[in-house]
């Protein structure tokens, strides 16, 4: 079946960086575009960009763009998100999540990661 | 940049028919998608394409797009279906969009 496991929680001071994985299995890791979504606590959900598994293209949301990278590892079946120079807000919940085949919803998410940031 | 608009909060009595609304500027030109959310938990796909509804969730849960609005209907609903919902539409110039999401409290 369809899995996509994410690292644990982070901890992390203002100006650092943070890098969340997902690992996924149960279908075709290039057929699939992932994701990243987060979540602020008691907030709603906001989307962060996408990745094309299978040649890399990355496209980031206005908000993020110039902190985040998107990687993948094609031998680990592993996404990557990378957050850097870290601001309180944006502590919050990160998912990932696996686009449906017309990459217009997302049929599949990992758990979320909580990552904290705090001085 | 396209915003959807949804009510902060749903209650319904058990039994009953919960109706969560999504707005947005001619929404019915775009598919919609709904998602649950139990508090701790990950999103579930419950509605893709405006009303079709992924394998494993139950026939109680419904959605319709027409004019500017959205709307996904849970019918008889159930305890289990407290939950945060949250429609999704992908627009050209913002790429994923979500709503403000909205609680549904079963009393």
């Amino acid at each position: 079946q369809v899995q996509l496991v994410q690292s644990g929680a982070e901890v992390k001071k203002p100006g650092a960086s943070v890098k969340v994985s997902c690992k996924t299995s149960g279908y075709s890791f290039p057929s699939h575009v992932i994701s990243w979504v987060r979540q602020a606590p008691g907030q709603g959900l906001e989307w962060m960009g996408w990745i094309t598994v299978s040649n890399g293209n990355t496209n980031y949301a206005q908000k993020v763009q110039g902190r985040v990278t998107m990687t993948t590892d094609t031998s680990t079946t592993t996404v990557y998100m990378e957050l850097r120079s870290l601001r309180y807000d944006d502590t919050a919940v990160y998912y990932c999540a696996r686009e449906n085949e017309e990459a217009t919803n997302f049929d599949y998410w990992g758990q979320g990661t909580l990552v904290t940031v705090s001085s | 940049s396209y915003v959807l608009t949804q009510p902060p909060s749903v209650s319904v009595v058990p039994g009953q028919t919960a109706k969560i609304s999504c707005g947005g500027n001619n929404i019915e030109s775009k598919s919609v998608h709904w998602y649950q959310q139990k508090p701790g938990q990950a999103p579930v796909l419950v509605v893709y394409d405006d009303s079709d509804r992924p394998s494993g969730i139950p026939e109680r849960f419904s959605g319709s797009n027409s004019g500017n609005t959205a709307t996904l209907t849970i019918s008889r609903v159930e305890a289990g279906d407290e939950a945060d919902y949250y429609c999704q539409v992908w627009d050209t110039t913002t790429d994923y969009v979500f709503g403000t999401g909205t609680k549904v409290s079963v009393l």
